[in-house]
């Protein structure tokens, strides 16, 4: 079963930022929130990271509210590249659970 | 991150027919990982190849139907074997980052079993 909640779709104007939200409520103590996207048909990407602490770095910013249980990406200045499924998954640093389990995703769409 | 690449990029075959997907990796790494993502769906993961041993499948996933291989660390083979049409889907190795903490991505395979 899927750990995380995301809305089905997004969009936004080109040049704004994008934020995408998240919902984890089962999250665990030790289990990250991984955020990969998927650009039409080619491999995910690794975005970004974080445990409990807000994490920037030259793609996005990963915003973890104080109880865990949702998050938001940030594109700060979203391009028409960005258009992509955007996922955002929970997962064990270790053991059979560090396995990437695979959502529905938020398609975003950045508008010209 | 480490730089995958995987062979062929797609392929169109035949039913009953066997393909075997290769994937590379620019360095040596545990872990890695086989996904298959079907039309208009996300990714599930078939197995898990560590060097050495015997891959981990995931439920319902066979490994008479998707034998892997995994002779060195920086190499790993999937073969679907048998194929049907309900096969056709872009099949993604991945591996895990020397820190542990993530995973990448190859290009993806894109096949077509008519």
């Amino acid at each position: 079963d899927a750990k995380t909640t995301q809305p089905t779709s997004m969009d936004c104007a080109e040049g704004r930022a994008a934020n995408l939200p998240c919902n984890h409520s089962t999250i665990s103590g030790n289990e990250y929130v991984y955020w990969y996207r998927q650009i039409h048909s080619q491999g995910p990407q690794y975005i970004i990271h974080g445990l409990k602490n807000n994490e920037t770095n030259e793609m996005a910013s990963l915003i973890i509210t104080e109880d865990r249980k949702s998050s938001t990406l940030i594109l700060p200045h979203a391009t028409l590249r960005d258009t992509a499924v955007y996922y955002c998954i929970v997962r064990s640093p270790s053991g059979s659970a560090r396995q990437l389990t695979f959502g529905s995703g938020t398609q975003l769409t950045v508008l010209p | 991150s480490a730089v995958i690449s995987q062979k062929p990029s797609r392929d169109i075959c035949q039913r009953g027919t066997s393909l075997t997907i290769q994937c590379q990796v620019d360095s040596q790494v545990t872990m890695m990982f086989w996904y298959r993502q079907q039309p208009g769906q996300s990714l599930t993961l078939i197995a898990t190849a560590n060097q050495g041993s015997e891959a981990t499948y995931e439920s319902g996933f066979v490994i008479d139907k998707f034998p892997i291989s995994r002779p060195n660390l920086t190499f790993s083979t999937l073969t679907v074997s048998n194929m049907s049409p309900e096969d056709s889907s872009i099949y993604l190795c991945s591996v895990e980052g020397q820190l542990g903490d993530t995973q990448y991505f190859g290009p993806g395979t894109r096949l077509t079993v008519l």
